[in-house]
């Protein structure tokens, strides 16, 4: 059974400081992903990663950076958070170079005040 | 226009009865489609692939129509468990690209 965890549930941050989301998994899946879920918007994609040290942008990658040293963690990283990034934060991963069911952590909540 | 859209609903259906929903695309270089359902306060698990031919698993029958450029997803004999929010997901010829939907609500009373 695939496990996908994320560092925090919630996690409530100030302007300008700096956060940082992990993701682990440990299923040695190669592909990783960032998306934000927002109401009536849907998940969007922040950035993703199909290899330790490779990143691909997103939809929606301004205001964030990524980092994957490790095959099995991913992190998210906001250098200075701001109102709007007040979001669901969900990471994926999926196996193989053309798999598509994403398997999903549970989720954290950011609020930026 | 977001690319993909879909009737946030919710869409109320007595126990047992049949609900159909549908998901819009713009992007007709959309390759492959999946529907994934996620329950209030969890995250999403894929459902159901979306097959050319339409697939059904189960009491779930998912159609794609290239065409008109939409998917749908019909719940048969609905349970009081299939309350829930789908999301329609879609890739391009660009891997690692998943589009979602906002999703549609279903709420399946007794």
């Amino acid at each position: 059974d695939v496990k996908v965890t994320q560092s925090s549930r919630y996690l409530v941050k100030r302007t300008g400081e700096k956060v940082f989301l992990e993701c682990v998994q440990d299923m040695d899946h190669e592909n990783m992903f960032w998306y934000r879920q927002d109401p009536g918007l849907g998940l969007r994609l922040i950035y993703f990663s199909y290899d330790v040290k490779m990143k691909e942008k997103g939809d929606i990658p301004e205001g964030y950076s990524v980092s994957r040293e490790k095959k099995e963690r991913f992190s998210l990283i906001l250098e200075s958070a701001s109102t709007n990034q007040t979001s669901m934060y969900l990471c994926a991963t999926c196996t193989g170079a053309m798999s598509y069911e994403q398997y999903f952590g549970p989720g954290t909540r950011l609020t930026v005040t | 226009r977001k690319e993909v859209e879909q009737d946030p609903g919710p869409f109320n259906v007595p126990e047992g009865a049949t609900v159909a929903f549908n998901c819009t695309y713009s992007n007709s270089a959309s390759q492959s489609f999946f529907w994934y359902r996620q329950d209030c306060r969890k995250e999403p698990k894929l459902l159901m692939s979306v097959y050319s031919s339409g697939n059904e698993d189960g009491r779930f029958t998912a159609q794609l129509n290239r065409a008109s450029q939409y998917i749908s997803l019909l719940i048969r004999d609905s349970k009081l468990s299939d309350s829930a929010t789908y999301l329609c997901v879609m890739t391009t010829d660009s891997w690692g690209k998943f589009q979602f939907g906002a999703g549609t609500q279903v709420v399946v009373t007794p």
